[in-house]
């Protein structure tokens, strides 16, 4: 069954620490990968997105994932984070042409300062 | 300034009644669709919409039905609402309906079924 899967419902972190939000899906085909970011009260919004090429890809605001086939993987990372990071991520597949994205249950992200 | 505009943005209802979610988008895309968030379930998807015609739907319940009267506009009917409809219902569109668009997303109507 095709599924996509964020295993941390909630990860807290210290400003200035690196971070990284996990995500694995389910599917035998190549899937389109997105993580988006969705700030209180408001809607996702785009961080970035993957299909094929280079598997580590670089978002806005410092944020890059890296697709690992292997692993059915495509973590979320950064360097370092800022208390503006605090928010809930979502990872999201599309897993056939013409389908809308699935997405997983999403992870809230609280940034201690 | 939002691109995509969902009315109202806070909703209550009775049990066994009915309401319409509007979604109206002015980014000149496509291809709409509807999802939705609650506190039971993540973001589930509910629709899509290419050209003002239903692509997918993954809603069980024919109590969910979706208008399209125009190109930039997706509604929500929703009809016999029972307090599980409780949840946030999230309109997106994207160029076309393709899977590798970005989705825009609104910002929301949060229904509430006493």
């Amino acid at each position: 069954a095709q599924s996509v899967t964020q295993p941390d419902a909630r990860v807290t972190v210290s400003e200035g620490a690196s971070l990284q939000l996990r995500c694995k899906y389910s599917y035998s085909g190549t899937p389109y990968l997105f993580w988006y970011v969705q700030y209180p009260r408001q809607g996702l919004q785009l961080l970035l997105k993957y299909y094929s090429g280079d598997p580590v890809v670089q978002g806005v605001n410092g944020f890059e994932a890296e697709f690992i086939k292997s692993n059915s993987s495509f973590h979320l990372r950064k360097a370092s984070v800022h208390w503006s990071d605090s928010a809930v991520y979502f990872c999201a597949v599309s897993f056939n042409n013409n389908n809308a994205p699935r997405f997983g249950a999403g992870t809230k992200l609280s940034v201690k300062p | 300034d939002p691109k995509i505009i969902q009315k109202p943005k806070y909703l209550v209802a009775v049990t066994g009644s009915e309401k319409i979610l509007i979604c109206e988008q002015y980014l000149g895309h496509n291809a709409m669709y509807w999802y939705r968030q609650s506190a039971k379930k993540p973001l589930e998807f509910m629709f899509s919409y290419s050209y003002q015609k239903l692509m997918d739907n993954q809603t069980a319940s024919s109590r969910f039905q979706p208008q399209s009267s125009k190109k930039n506009h997706l509604d929500l009917q929703i009809t016999a609402l029972k307090p599980d409809d409780s949840a946030t219902y999230f309109c997106a569109s994207s160029q076309e309906n393709i899977s590798n668009e970005r989705l825009f997303f609104g910002h929301g109507t949060k229904l509430s079924v006493l």
